[in-house]
């Protein structure tokens, strides 16, 4: 499986924009960029997912290089119940195994 | 609409006994997953089921693991001679699709399970 490398933590204010880096250099043409998320005990919850365009939806926006090797997911405005692990995970068309690494683990300063 | 439904939510077992952790997938869903979370490490796949029948338990470990998803009924995760190694955080997901991808995988709050 592509490997991907995100930052062990970051920091944000309150009602301010996020923005999460991810780097797969090793990235196949098939994979699939995911983000979930995991708030403290509790399951991971999908956030997003895209293949080569950026994605919009409720939750996030996720923005992804030209060559695909960096994707950003961002979090328009930051709340105190947006802090969670961020995993960045690839998958291929059909795959369903889920490789979680150790992600991001976002702090939201009030 | 209720979402993956695990119970229970805390489980505590001496070396030796077993352990049954139990999944109800999302309405709709006939595809279920079983991750395990250790302390400190990150979610690692263990196994795919649909009903009755195991598609993938490459990431089960060979001895004393075993799931079923059977035609009623939730899915059981089960662990024989416990120790305590085996005390982690275990999650179901499950999704409506397989196979064809991308999909979302929605996930349980978890068993945590101690070992004492």
């Amino acid at each position: 499986d592509a490997k991907t490398t995100q930052p062990n933590s970051m920091e944000s204010n309150e009602e301010e924009p996020v923005h999460l880096p991810c780097n797969h250099s090793t990235i196949s043409g098939t994979d699939y960029i995911h983000w979930y998320r995991q708030l403290p005990s509790q399951g991971p919850e999908y956030v997003i997912h895209g293949l080569t365009s950026n994605v919009n939806n409720r939750m996030a926006s996720l923005a992804i290089a030209e060559d695909r090797k960096s994707s950003t997911l961002i979090l328009h405005r930051a709340t105190l119940r947006d802090a969670a692990v961020y995993y960045c995970i690839l998958s291929g068309a059909g795959s369903y195994q889920l490789t979680f690494g150790k992600g991001t683990k976002l702090s939201v300063i009030p | 609409n209720a979402g993956v439904m695990q119970n229970p939510r805390h489980l505590v077992r001496r070396r030796g006994q077993e352990a049954r952790l139990r999944c109800s997938p999302m309405k709709g869903h006939s595809h279920v997953y079983w991750y395990r979370q250790l302390p400190e490490e990150g979610l690692k796949f263990m196994v795919y089921l649909q009903k009755e029948n195991i598609i993938d338990e490459s990431g089960m470990p060979k001895e004393r693991f075993s799931a079923e998803f059977p035609k009623e009924g939730p899915s059981i995760l089960r662990i024989q001679q416990v120790v305590r190694g085996d005390s982690a955080a275990y999650f179901c997901a499950s999704s409506s699709t397989a196979g064809t991808g991308p999909y979302e995988q929605y996930f349980g709050p978890g068993t945590r399970l101690t070992v004492t």
